[in-house]
């Protein structure tokens, strides 16, 4: 079964940081675009960042609320998926999911096994 | 950007049920619509605006190209009550509308 399971969350101070954690089973990410999306309480959901699989260089891409802030990056040998977040603001306040990106041949068309979610909220 | 309409709808089951999504330039059919449950994660529904991902139920069906997209759902089950999201992979970045509410009349 594929799965992927998100840890790392918890209360942070403004300005400071986190590193959130995506452990996979049943697939191997460094063959497969992953992403990270957030969803505000009570709220719509927001596309965070990505990154590509290994033979398309894991360039990564990001949303311009978090480009600078946030990386996205991938431990192959840990089969897991990461996202630092510094300089931290209130709005960052989320559950943040970890995605797989569904291609059909090279062509990106959605996100299809989604982990269980993480809560980061950000306050003083 | 995406605009999901209507934000909130009231009906039946047994119900037709139509959705909209319109993106703010053309994305040809790289639109994708997604379930979401009350404390649970999205799950997809439909990419390419029609194709129906496996395992999802029948009555589920979605349309169109450009700019104006629809999911229809032919006849409300109860488990069906749920939010639903659009999403263009077209481009960056990868845009969510701001989700439809299905509630029971």
């Amino acid at each position: 079964e594929v799965q992927l399971v998100e840890s790392g969350g918890g209360l942070v101070q403004p300005g400071g940081s986190l590193r959130l954690s995506c452990a996979a089973s049943g697939l191997t990410l460094s063959d497969h675009y992953m992403d990270w999306v957030r969803q505000t309480p009570g709220k719509g959901l927001e596309w965070v960042g990505r990154t590509r699989d290994k033979a398309n260089r894991d360039t990564t891409e990001y949303a311009a609320s978090v480009k600078g802030r946030f990386t996205v990056s991938r431990d192959d040998s840990k089969n897991s998926l990461y996202l630092q977040m510094n300089s931290l603001k209130t709005e960052d306040t989320a559950v943040y999911y970890c995605v797989r990106g569904m291609r059909v041949t090279t062509v990106f068309y959605g996100m299809d096994v989604w982990g269980q979610g993480t809560t980061v909220t950000v306050s003083s | 950007q995406l605009t999901q309409s209507p934000s909130f709808l009231s009906a039946s089951v047994g119900d037709r049920v139509t959705i909209t999504c319109r993106a703010s330039q053309g994305i040809s059919s790289y639109l994708a619509w997604y379930q979401q449950k009350p404390g649970k994660a999205p799950k997809l529904l439909i990419y390419a605006a029609s194709t129906l991902q496996s395992g999802v139920p029948s009555r589920f069906s979605g349309s169109g190209s450009g700019t104006d997209f629809t999911l229809t759902i032919s006849s409300l089950q109860p488990e069906d009550f749920s939010t639903y999201y659009c999403q263009q992979v077209k481009s960056y970045p990868l845009a969510f509308g701001g989700g439809t509410k299905v509630e029971i009349k």
